[in-house]
């Protein structure tokens, strides 16, 4: 299985801040990397697909970044609805494994 | 709109099988433009992919899970559903139907609101 290791596991930010969240995959997953938002007891929303593909009505203040093994999620000017966990998931090769999440909170 | 909802019991003993139904409306689940997923996702934990299933039938299953799982399509009900056997207090989890975009990023865009299932006696 691809492993998907995020950085960090959680991070405290201020709204209007910008914040960047890695994930690092344990081989080449080319630009096979999605990233979603999960809200305390909701499902996970896509934000960014193909690594740096803005998801239709995701603010612009997302985006994405990266290829084979490393990439980023950025967000520039933190709003309060963006503090939520965030996951990272390959879809190279099955099964398509997720990052253990990292977590955004508030300062 | 696009809506996925699963369903079944809330409550499963240790031993016996999980039975979950995911009933998809606003589009078709015989579309070849995408596939139908399970992912869970333990209390207080992180997500774990299951598996999915095509249009045509074919599936494909997490390892750690291939020897217990079953999924199948109901294609007159637009549903697809998921069966797991011998579950144990492991299998505790948010169970998630999500529909994948059988294109570049292969990505869910659509996810159902998820149902709580307990393993216990």
């Amino acid at each position: 299985d691809i492993q998907m290791t995020q950085s960090p596991s959680s991070l405290s930010a201020s709204v209007g801040d910008r914040v960047t969240i890695t994930c690092r995959a344990s081989q080449s997953i080319s630009g096979y990397l999605n990233w979603y938002q999960q809200k305390p007891g909701k499902a996970p929303k896509l934000l960014i697909y193909a690594a740096s593909i803005l998801q239709s009505a995701v603010p612009s203040r997302f985006s994405g970044s990266g290829s084979e093994t490393d990439f980023t999620l950025t967000v520039s000017g933190l709003q309060p609805e963006d503090f939520a966990t965030y996951y990272c998931q390959q879809s190279y090769r099955t099964p398509y494994t997720f990052g253990q999440g990292t977590n955004l909170e508030i300062k | 709109q696009v809506q996925l909802q699963e369903s079944g019991p809330g409550l499963v003993k240790p031993s016996q099988t999980l039975s979950l139904t995911c009933t998809v409306s606003g589009g078709s689940i015989s579309s070849g433009d995408y596939y139908w997923s399970w992912i869970r996702q333990p209390p207080g934990k992180g997500l774990e992919w299951i598996g999915y299933i095509y249009y045509s039938g074919d599936t494909y299953y997490s390892p750690s899970l291939k020897s217990r799982i079953t999924m199948s399509m109901h294609t007159s009900k637009n549903q697809f559903s998921l069966r797991l056997t011998s579950v144990s207090a492991a299998d505790t989890a948010v169970y998630y139907c999500a529909r994948g975009v059988d294109s570049y990023g292969y990505p869910y865009d659509y996810w159902g609101q998820g149902t709580l299932v307990t393993v216990s006696s």
